[in-house]
């Protein structure tokens, strides 16, 4: 099972909004309502920011947001910030039969 | 503090093996699944392994299935990771990470880390 598809970079300037896709196939991300987003700086481990989709777990400000339109899942930033730049990594559940959970590539993040 | 600590990281030779062990502290840890996630040097996220909250159920990856093994000790709140007949492309950083009820839940806390380097 390969990865699920990221773009390795995205951009905005401070204020700005920016959307990161994932991209998937209708055996995880099309099939299950068991996507997340996690952030993860330079050094650090990751941190959730959402899952199933569009949830946002206590303390991650509401200007992050997600959705999923068939195999393709998205995290919208709204009003960038300098401290949201960061490498973005999607997930889906996969069948615990199949693949079990399997990540993207990553989004590199970059506030200009 | 809702904490995860990992250890048993270092350097091993191809063919080699090693324990990881994670100590989990400040939440209710018999309540929980938890997994494996590694991370190669430079490289994206990979899901290893996944126990149930009552060790009945445990899931793998292909990539490691038949030489590592998830455990997990709820009278200890420890959570271990038993790797057999490791590769260069073990090589990684291996996080400790809290699941929920299921698989398909998200991995809401993570540890810091530690890392494995197979090499000769």
């Amino acid at each position: 099972q390969s990865a699920l598809t990221q773009p390795p970079s995205a951009s905005g300037s401070p204020g700005q909004s920016v959307t990161i896709s994932c991209t998937g196939t209708s055996s995880d991300v099309g099939g299950y309502n068991y996507v997340s987003w996690y952030q993860q700086h330079p050094g650090k481990a990751p941190k959730l920011m959402i899952y199933e989709v569009s949830k946002r777990p206590s303390g991650v400000p509401d200007r992050f947001s997600g959705s999923k339109s068939g195999i393709t899942a998205s995290l919208t930033v709204s009003g960038l910030q300098a401290e949201d730049e960061a490498d973005y990594y999607c997930s889906s559940y996969a069948g615990s039969n199949n693949f079990g959970v399997i990540f993207g590539g990553g989004t590199k993040l970059t506030v200009l | 503090e809702v904490q995860l600590v990992e250890s048993g990281g270092g350097l091993v030779q191809p063919g080699g093996s090693l324990r990881l062990s994670c100590a989990a502290s400040g939440f209710t840890f018999s309540s929980y699944s938890m997994n494996w996630v590694r991370q190669a040097p430079g490289k994206g996220l990979e899901w290893v392994s996944y126990i149930s909250s009552s060790s009945s159920t445990i899931y793998s990856a292909d990539s490691v299935k038949g030489r590592f093994t998830i455990s997990r000790d709820d009278a200890k709140n420890s959570l271990y990771l038993q790797m057999n007949s490791l590769r260069g492309e073990d090589t990684a950083v291996y996080y400790c990470v809290r699941g929920g009820q299921w698989l398909g839940d998200a991995f809401d806390i993570w540890g810091r880390g530690t890392m494995v380097t197979v090499s000769s």
